[in-house]
């Protein structure tokens, strides 16, 4: 049974860089049907999509967010991160890692999801 | 970017009844939307793809229509565990984009 896992720190000083791993168990995030996304959702609010990759590197970002977004894969470590830089309090939220087929170039729905880890943003 | 609007915000209903559930979106997405439902504290569940068909292990009673810019979800009787907020998202375009949510809450 495939499971994701965030992992990370739970509060970021404003400015600062958030940094979350998502480690993949039960499967391989090297599998080439497959491609791995960040979704994210203020307390109380809809969700947002903030970007997927391949795990040979190539990804895709939401455009609001690209100018601050990074998304990697580790394949040996089977996990994938995000970097999102100059946080602000409008960044606090809960971050989703997620799995969506790669039938269309990532370009899909969300089928297995992580818990979701709440980052805070406060000094 | 493609934007969702769901209607209506929040759907007060009673177990056993049906809910009918809107999402509308600002240009075609042909048939390329699909549905979650998130229980508190949850992560969002694939309900629902491409506008009609029903995830891995979907019951029967939730159902999908539309094509091009509106769409329905129709969950024919409601269950405790339905009780939840259901976003659609379309897969047309990036941005990948969400709706803003609807709440079916007990009435």
């Amino acid at each position: 049974q495939l499971q994701l896992q965030e992992s990370g720190p739970g509060l970021v000083r404003p400015s600062e860089t958030l940094s979350l791993t998502c480690t993949v168990s039960g499967g391989s995030i090297s599998n080439t049907d497959f491609y791995w996304g960040w979704i994210r959702q203020p307390p109380g609010k809809g969700l947002e999509w903030i970007g997927s990759i391949f795990y040979s590197g190539n990804s895709y970002y939401n455009p609001s967010l690209k100018s601050r977004v990074t998304i990697s894969a580790d394949t040996p470590k089977n996990q994938f991160s995000l970097k999102l830089s100059s946080v602000t309090a409008a960044d606090t939220a809960i971050y989703f890692c997620a799995r969506s087929s790669g039938y269309s170039g990532g370009r899909e729905y969300f089928d297995y999801w992580g818990q979701g880890t709440l980052v805070t943003v406060s000094s | 970017e493609i934007v969702l609007t769901q209607s209506p915000a929040t759907l007060s209903l009673s177990p056993g009844e049906r809910a009918t559930l809107s999402c509308r979106a600002s240009q075609s997405v042909s048939i390329y939307l699909g549905w979650y439902r998130q229980k508190p504290g949850q992560a969002p569940r694939l309900l629902i793809y491409d506008a009609s068909n029903r995830a891995t292990g979907t019951p029967a009673r939730f159902s999908g229509s539309g094509s091009g810019t509106d769409f329905t979800l129709t969950i024919s009787s409601l269950e405790p565990e339905d009780f939840a907020v259901y976003y659609c998202q379309q897969r047309s375009n990036w941005p990948l984009t969400f709706g803003g949510g609807t709440r079916v809450e007990i009435k």
